[in-house]
């Protein structure tokens, strides 16, 4: 069954430093998004992405954070300079309808040190 | 205002047992995803369950829509051992335009079956 995948499992950076989480959507989804949890949070939205462009991004992402598919099948987010409250779950999904099911992937615990 | 508050916080069942899980929400919604979480790891989606719906099954999971009392339930028949995990609701608002289909959670329910 197709999944969506999520590289690496666990990121652990000095804070000041740039990280890139990887995702790689379901292949014929379309719409992509990027959520985090905060340990012992709610998992919270960040962005979403449709057409090689953002469709929407929440107050959290700020000029910190970036997004990107590069090729057809990675989705990538940046961010630039790590702070110690970066320190989450990140998680990717994707999906292949608008207001479809949304899949998510493993996530990547980003731990800013 | 806050998107989705599920009930109880946490909920201890013996195994065999039925287990309910509420979510409340304020704002209209197109549709309502339940999603369980095993501790520390991702998130796996069980229903969709549109504003247009009443009630859905899968398997042993049945879902509950009551868009007048703007709330959801998602009953657990016969748990298991392997049921154990957190249980979040999650609701896409009603006039989502374009490709904005943010999901937005409830602090989740934490289900313990025992064996």
């Amino acid at each position: 069954e197709p999944e969506v995948t999520q590289t690496p499992s666990h990121q652990v950076t000095q804070m000041g430093q740039e990280v890139i989480l990887r995702c790689v959507p379901i292949s014929n989804h379309l719409y992509f998004y990027w959520y985090r949890q905060i340990l012992g949070q709610k998992v919270e939205f960040l962005v979403s992405f449709y057409n090689n462009e953002i469709s929407e991004k929440s107050e959290i992402f700020d000029d910190q954070f970036s997004v990107e598919r590069p090729d057809g099948s990675n989705f990538t987010l940046k961010i630039r300079s790590t702070k110690l409250e970066d320190s989450a779950m990140y998680f990717c999904a994707s999906s292949g309808a608008p207001l479809g099911e949304q899949f998510f992937g493993p996530g990547t615990r980003l731990t800013v040190l | 205002s806050q998107q989705g508050e599920e009930d109880p916080q946490a909920l201890s069942i013996q195994e065999g047992e039925n287990a309910t899980m509420n979510c409340s929400y304020k704002t209209s919604i197109n549709n309502l995803q339940w999603y369980r979480q095993n501790s520390g790891r991702g998130l796996v989606h069980l229903i969709l369950i549109r504003s247009n719906e009443r009630e859905k099954h899968s398997g042993r999971l049945r879902v509950t829509l009551d868009t007048s009392k703007k709330s959801s339930s998602l009953l657990i028949t016969a748990s298991r051992a392997a049921d154990t995990a957190s249980y979040f609701c999650a609701t896409v608002p009603l006039g989502s335009g374009g490709s904005n289909y943010k999901l937005t959670f409830g602090k989740g329910t934490l289900l313990t079956v025992n064996p």
